[in-house]
C-alpha cells in the first residue's frame, strides 16, 4: 500500500514568490492534516481536513496562507506572499477518522527555502 | 496550554549501550501518548503508543509507560543498533482537538559501531 506522497521534496524560492505543496493522503484516509515543521522543532498543526472541509485552520496563517481538498481527496497548501520565515518542512499526513486512537501516517514533507 | 518538553539532544552512545529520552507533559485530563521516529529522509513513523494511565507501549525493542504521576513517558531500550539513530518526537494527542498530534522537539540519537 503506497504511503502518503507529498511533492515537491525540495523547493527553493525567492521571497514574495507564490509557492505550492501538494499532498497525496492513503487512500480511504478521510483525514488530513498538513503541519509544519521548523528546524530542531517538532511539527505544528496548520490545518485538518475531514472530507473536503476544514474543520480546524485556526493555526494557519491566513493572510498569507491557503489550502484546499477538493473532492476530498488530494489537498494543496500554498503561500502567497513567501517570507523569510517560512522556510521550513511542511507535512502531510492522514488518517482514517479524527478520532484518537486513529494513527496518523505522514509523508516525507516538502523543505521549503526562502532566499 | 498542552505540552510536551523533550530532553535535548543529541544523544550519542555506542552501539548495544541502554537507552533513555526523557519527555514529560502538560495536559488537561488524559491524553493519549506518543513515540515517532523520524529516520534521515524518511516521513514520521509512529514508534510506539500509550492511552492510558499505566499502560506501556512497546515495539522494535523500545517501550515507554504512560506515568500520569509524573507526567511522564520516557522512551527507553535496552541495546541500541546503529541502525536506531533517528530524530525521536515525543507527542500527546489533544482530546480537545479531536487527534490534533502536540509534539515536542525532538531529540536526535546517534549510535556509533
Amino acid at each position: 500500500e503506497a504511503g502518503v506522497v507529498q511533492s515537491p521534496r525540495y523547493k527553493i524560492i525567492e521571497k514574495k514568490q507564490p509557492v505550492a505543496f501538494w499532498c497525496n493522503p492513503i487512500s480511504g484516509h478521510n483525514t488530513l492534516y498538513w503541519y509544519r515543521q521548523n528546524l530542531g522543532q517538532g511539527p505544528e498543526l496548520l490545518i485538518r481536513y475531514e472530507n473536503e472541509e476544514a474543520v480546524d485552520d485556526s493555526q494557519l496563517p491566513k493572510d498569507r496562507f491557503s489550502a484546499e481538498r477538493l473532492k476530498g481527496v488530494d489537498s494543496t497548501l500554498k503561500i502567497q506572499p513567501a517570507e523569510l520565515g517560512d522556510s521550513a518542512v511542511y507535512l502531510c499526513a492522514s488518517s482514517l477518522g479524527q478520532g484518537n486512537y486513529n494513527e496518523q501516517f505522514f509523508g516525507p514533507g516538502t523543505r521549503l527555502t526562502v532566499l | 496550554g498542552n505540552s510536551v518538553t523533550q530532553m535535548e539532544g543529541p544523544v550519542t552512545l555506542s552501539e548495544e549501550a541502554f537507552l533513555t529520552i526523557n519527555c514529560t507533559y502538560t495536559a488537561t485530563g488524559y491524553p493519549s501518548l506518543f513515540w515517532y521516529v523520524q529516520y534521515p529522509g524518511e516521513g514520521l513513523q509512529l514508534l510506539l503508543k500509550a492511552t492510558k494511565a499505566d499502560d506501556k507501549g512497546s515495539n522494535k525493542g523500545f517501550e515507554a509507560t504512560y506515568r500520569k504521576e509524573t507526567t511522564s513517558f520516557h522512551l527507553e531500550k535496552g541495546s541500541v543498533q546503529v541502525s536506531d539513530s533517528a530524530v525521536y518526537f515525543c507527542a500527546l494527542s489533544d482530546l480537545g482537538g479531536y487527534n490534533k498530534l502536540i509534539f515536542g522537539a525532538g531529540t536526535r540519537l546517534a549510535v556509533h559501531p
